[in-house]
């Protein structure tokens, strides 16, 4: 199995600019977790999904942020207009039914400028 | 106040040491308890889990639980510079998990 996989790996952009970050997540897992990574606030749960729907979206900062999954093989995490502040690692964890474990992807490194 | 909290270090131990890592969380509803392992520019992955009270241990490492004192360690004994990364300690609850800060290790040799 290839693992999770995000993309794009990493994500140059200008301020105002939308910002769509992808992931797959391990085949046959029905729990997928958008987490964002900074220095000062280490690694934060943005958005839970459980079989495709969102379970808690509590920790999505703000309406520039959303997140779909539209089947059990890809999601999307989009920040439309971005900001500099959303400068950070994008990480994307799917985990099977009954496992403890979350397998994180390598995350998409975003620079808003 | 976040619900798990982790000093982020840095930690600076020479090769053959002792590393004492620790977190506290706030929910006492958490049930699983796990430390992961973070490289430089790689996703976390999972080093050791623990369910409730106890100790856990898996070669050089120890993964201790009180949960009374909602209190998570991870111990590494006769540390390694390849041991040298971010080490976060997190809880699930519900399906949810949550991450401390990580603290940054480094073994030196």
């Amino acid at each position: 199995d290839a693992g999770v996989i995000q993309s794009p790996r990493h994500e140059v952009t200008e301020m105002g600019q939308e910002v769509t970050l992808r992931c797959k997540p391990i085949s046959g897992h029905n729990s997928l977790f958008w987490y964002r990574q900074t220095m000062m606030r280490g690694l934060e749960l943005l958005i839970y999904f459980n079989n495709n729907v969102p379970i808690d979206d509590s920790g999505m900062p703000e309406d520039r942020f959303s997140a779909k999954m539209p089947n059990a093989s890809f999601s999307t995490l989009k920040i439309q207009p971005s900001e500099p502040r959303d400068s950070a690692v994008y990480f994307c964890a799917s985990r099977g039914t009954g496992d403890t474990e979350a397998f994180f992807g390598q995350g998409t490194r975003l620079t808003v400028v | 106040q976040k619900e798990v909290e982790q000093d982020p270090g840095p930690l600076s131990v020479p090769e053959g040491a002792i590393v004492s890592l620790n977190c506290t969380y706030s929910n006492s509803a958490f049930q699983y308890f796990m430390w992961y392992r973070q490289y430089s520019r790689k996703g976390p992955e999972l080093l050791m889990y623990t369910y409730s009270s106890g100790n856990k241990e898996d070669g050089r490492f120890t993964a201790q639980v009180d949960k009374s004192s909602k209190y998570i360690s991870l111990f590494i004994r006769d540390s390694q510079p390849s041991d040298s990364a971010t080490y976060l300690c997190a809880t699930s609850s519900w399906g949810k998990f949550q991450f401390g800060a990580g603290t940054q290790v480094v073994v030196t040799p």
